[in-house]
């Protein structure tokens, strides 16, 4: 089993949208939780953190479910500006490794 | 806003040459990384670095990898002998104190091994 997991879509949505994406992780002992954003050929950047309680920015809204193991993204209404990789990362407990999931494309339609 | 800065941002080698990709992270951080990522696919760990030394690493990373911080402020790495799989996208990743806060990624050097 692959040690973070995303649907790598792509995911074509008309703006507007609402959009969800999963993640679901494979060490019970992972600590730390991000989503990351990747536009084409440029490095990741920090989209939002994820806590236990799940956290909201703006538009977005991360949880986290720690019995399953898995992670969630959620983009209301969505911008054309949204389209772009998301990615999902995940850092263990007493390790400094972080492992990236292969991402999710997400192209927002006019 | 601080930021990790990665140079050259562009490097095209011939198979069995050796590089070296420069990374000068902010100035206060710990933890330094290098990952790569192979266009279209994930991002992979290659390296983790602290208090001037090699913490863990991946399968990727042998003998013909290696890392080093010799002034303190740039943080290295170094492929001996290139091959035509090296090219990719090599992020370098910085983390502050307590290594629970924000990952800084580099803009990245991109390397293209003939």
């Amino acid at each position: 089993r692959k040690e973070v997991e995303q649907d790598p879509g792509p995911f074509n949505v008309p703006e507007g949208a609402t959009v969800a994406f999963n993640c679901t992780y494979s060490n019970s002992a992972s600590q730390s939780f991000f989503w990351y954003r990747q536009d084409c050929r440029k490095e990741p950047k920090l989209l939002m953190s994820v806590y236990s309680s799940g956290n909201e920015d703006g538009r977005f809204t991360a949880q986290l479910n720690r019995a399953s193991q898995y992670i969630s993204l959620l983009i209301r209404d969505s911008k054309l500006s949204d389209s772009a990789t998301y990615l999902c990362v995940v850092r263990d407990f007493g390790n400094e490794k972080l492992t990236f999931g292969t991402g999710t494309r997400l192209t927002i339609i006019p | 806003e601080p930021e990790v800065t990665q140079t050259p941002s562009h490097q095209v080698t011939q198979m069995g040459q050796e590089v070296i990709l420069r990374c000068v992270p902010i100035s206060n951080h710990l933890y330094f990384y290098w990952y790569r990522q192979i266009l279209g696919q994930k991002v992979e760990f290659l390296v983790s670095f602290y208090n001037n030394e090699i913490s863990e690493k991946s399968e990727i990373f042998d003998d013909q990898f290696s890392v080093e911080r010799p002034d303190g402020s740039n943080f290295t790495l170094k492929i001996r002998s290139t091959k035509l799989e090296d090219s990719a996208m090599y992020f370098c990743v910085t983390v502050g104190q307590g290594n629970t806060g924000e990952l800084f990624f580099g803009e990245g050097s991109r390397l293209t091994v003939l």
